[in-house]
């Protein structure tokens, strides 16, 4: 039962590093998410995706690019980073239709991201 | 657009009390309603959701009726363990597939 995998747990980068955060899901979701949650925040949507070759922005897209060359793997990627960019991200995903919206999310681990 | 507004944390409260976590919303259309619960260091799971109106969620104690007409799905439990100390997200989904989450309530249950 892997369901949502991400990788790395942690990281530290320095101020303008580029990195990419790894997604992973196994239940054949159509749908894939990328969130950041700050310090007693709910969670902000950075970008998702309805299916293998179609993203689309969020909340909050500046300063992040996503891919999705498969159903399974939705990796999110930081160019410049910067230490606004600081936050724990969440990758998840659902199963869901345009005719429905009873279909729950489900997330993995989350990454632990410090820009300093 | 679409919203969550959930009760300020954080909530303390002594094992065995009875707990209620306020959220009201606002949505076009016909959301889905959720609670997730977020342990710490660990991603948000699915505590239960109802999906139409007068539709009561429930799991593990928790409860949560949907309620059109005052737009809330607030969260009880009658009796708190201390192993419910958690970080609670009341949060809507519409056809889009796109959900909104509140900003989270902090529970932290004494012994």
């Amino acid at each position: 039962n892997a369901g949502v995998t991400q990788t790395p747990k942690f990281r530290i980068l320095k101020i303008g590093q580029s990195m990419t955060l790894q997604c992973a899901q196994d239940m054949n979701h159509n749908y894939m998410y990328w969130y950041r949650q700050d310090p007693g925040m709910g969670l902000k949507l950075i970008y998702y995706s309805v299916g293998a070759g179609i993203t689309d922005k969020g909340e909050v897209p500046n300063g992040y690019n996503v891919s999705r060359s498969t159903t399974e793997d939705f990796p999110l990627r930081l160019e410049l980073a910067a230490p606004s960019q600081t936050s724990v991200y969440f990758c998840a995903s659902s199963y869901s239709t345009p005719a429905t919206s009873n279909q729950p999310q489900h997330f993995g681990d989350g990454t632990r991201l410090s820009i300093l | 657009g679409n919203s969550v507004t959930q009760m300020e944390g954080p909530v303390t409260l002594s094992e065995e009390a009875f707990l209620t976590i306020n959220c009201t919303y606002t949505a076009t259309g016909y959301p889905s309603l959720f609670w997730y619960v977020q342990y710490p260091g660990e991603g948000l799971q699915l505590l239960l959701k109802a999906t139409k109106a007068d539709d009561k969620g429930s799991n593990k104690g928790f409860e949560a009726t949907y309620r059109k007409e005052t737009t809330s799905f607030h969260l009880e439990k009658g009796s708190v363990q201390v192993s419910d100390s958690a970080v609670y997200f009341c949060a809507l989904s519409t056809n889009a597939g796109k959900s909104t989450f509140g900003d989270g309530t902090t529970l932290t249950v004494k012994p």
